[in-house]
């Protein structure tokens, strides 16, 4: 395809549930991110990381969350003993280079969390 | 306070009207993106901007460095306009990790 996809679309989840929501991003693009879009508190920075390295975890709650980068191209969010707050749109970004300046970031149309 | 902070919050306009969306932030920056959302759709990127002012068809975005405040414009607003609109910023010493704003959520009527 010629632009970032996800999947599921939509997820439902049992409170203290592991998930794990999968991103294929545009292939050649080295750096991959994970952003968390709330109803009312805006998006955050999850992770990312740039070619097999997770570079930076600064995103909350650390602990829980993890990515993987099985693959050059695809990233797996994942997401331990899940809390409802963990409700929410997780949004993958993926970008050519991996100089994190001035470039564009392309998104995925995102997964839909609820846990319930 | 936000890094990010986007006024109005919501918005709602009639066809043809002129909107203006203003997103202020409190940070060095290297470069900030508007994007666009349509319910249930995926983000979009308008516009990445670092400097000075770009146009695309109806939309127009112009950023002040000095200011640290960019707006976007539409002109002759339409209802498949209706969206949220996201500013978001990359910090200079990051790695191309965006902080977004809270949105803007549009409405324009016919």
């Amino acid at each position: 395809g010629a632009g970032v996809s996800q999947s599921p679309r939509y997820k439902v989840a049992k409170r203290g549930r592991d998930v794990a929501l999968r991103c294929d991003s545009i292939s050649g693009h080295v750096t991959l991110y994970w952003y968390r879009q709330t109803l009312g508190q805006g998006s955050e920075v999850l992770t990312y990381s740039q070619s097999d390295a997770q570079r930076d975890k600064s995103g909350r709650p650390s602990g829980r969350f993890s990515a993987e980068r099985p693959e050059r191209s695809v990233s797996t969010l994942k997401i331990q003993r899940t809390e409802q707050g963990d409700s929410a749109v997780y949004l993958c970004a993926s970008s050519i280079g991996d100089r994190g300046r001035g470039e564009t970031q392309y998104f995925g149309p995102g997964t839909r969390l609820l846990v319930l | 306070k936000n890094e990010v902070e986007q006024s109005p919050q919501n918005l709602t306009a009639q066809e043809g009207e002129f909107i203006t969306i203003n997103c202020s932030y409190s940070v060095g920056i290297s470069a900030l993106h508007w994007l666009q959302q349509h319910p249930g759709g995926g983000i979009v990127s308008l516009f990445m901007l670092s400097s000075g002012k770009k146009k695309h068809g109806r939309l127009i975005a112009t950023i002040n460095i000095q200011e640290k405040h960019s707006s976007l414009h539409i002109t002759a607003s339409h209802p498949r306009d209706s969206a949220v609109y996201i500013c978001a910023v990359r910090s200079g010493t990051s790695y191309g990790k965006l902080t977004f704003g809270q949105g803007t959520i549009l409405t324009v009527h016919p």
